[in-house]
């Protein structure tokens, strides 16, 4: 059973263009977070939610919308790609906010942008 | 703010040496939490080790081992007898009340 899965996998698309990647976690898990690792493999937090509600968000440009419709789901849109935005995305959950919960990563979507 | 610096952007070795990443990281909280993740050549991110910082005990699991000094705030990982599995890239992260990570160190174990 997959704890954290991610949709889809591999993304290429043309600049401009709007494209949504799917996270699901079946940990039971209250939190749920976004991040962003690039070229240089710097990971670095985007969103978290707890409980479907935001309770992260950093310093992201606004063409990036998380959208959590159940604690189990947190799904991130993108307007109007950029080249910058070509990454891979990492979807984690955690069992508690805060800090001491180990967060699952599901396996990362990666997002090339031509 | 926090942060954790990795000091080592590659390290290389044969197999069996034994192998140090370090971690140095920096907070203004008494309570805090700091992990270890590998990141192997299939991308996927590993969770490894978690220690909260009341507890400064060292910890070893196989070939795993980390070694925890508040007193220097940090938290180094090493992989005795080496082995080509090991070859990963390795992070080291700190939590408040967010995932923080260092650089990472891309480990090369050669046959």
């Amino acid at each position: 059973d997959t704890a954290v899965s991610q949709t889809p996998k591999y993304l290429v698309t043309q600049m401009g263009n709007d494209k949504s990647i799917k996270c699901e976690q079946n940990l039971g898990h209250d939190t749920m977070y976004w991040y962003k690792q690039d070229s240089k493999k710097f990971l670095k937090i985007m969103f978290s939610y707890n409980n479907k509600e935001l309770i992260i968000n950093e310093t992201v440009p606004n063409r990036f919308s998380p959208k959590s419709p159940d604690k189990a789901h947190l799904n991130l849109h993108i307007n109007s790609l950029e080249l910058g935005d070509s990454a891979v995305y990492f979807c984690a959950s955690s069992p508690a906010n805060g800090a001491s919960g180990e967060q699952f990563f599901g396996p990362g979507t990666r997002l090339t942008v031509l | 703010a926090q942060k954790v610096t990795q000091a080592q952007t590659e390290i290389s070795v044969v197999e069996k040496e034994d192998v140090t990443l370090d971690c140095v990281y920096e907070t203004r909280d008494t309570t805090y939490y700091l992990f270890w993740y590998k990141q192997p050549p299939s991308g996927e991110l590993v969770f490894l080790i978690r220690r909260n910082s009341f507890d400064e005990q060292n910890e070893i699991s196989g070939r795993y081992s980390w070694n925890f000094q508040k007193s220097t705030s940090s938290f180094n990982f090493t992989i005795t007898a080496s082995q080509v599995v090991d070859s990963a890239v390795y992070f080291c992260a700190l939590s408040d009340y967010k995932l923080s990570f260092g650089a990472g160190t891309t480990v090369t174990v050669r046959a």
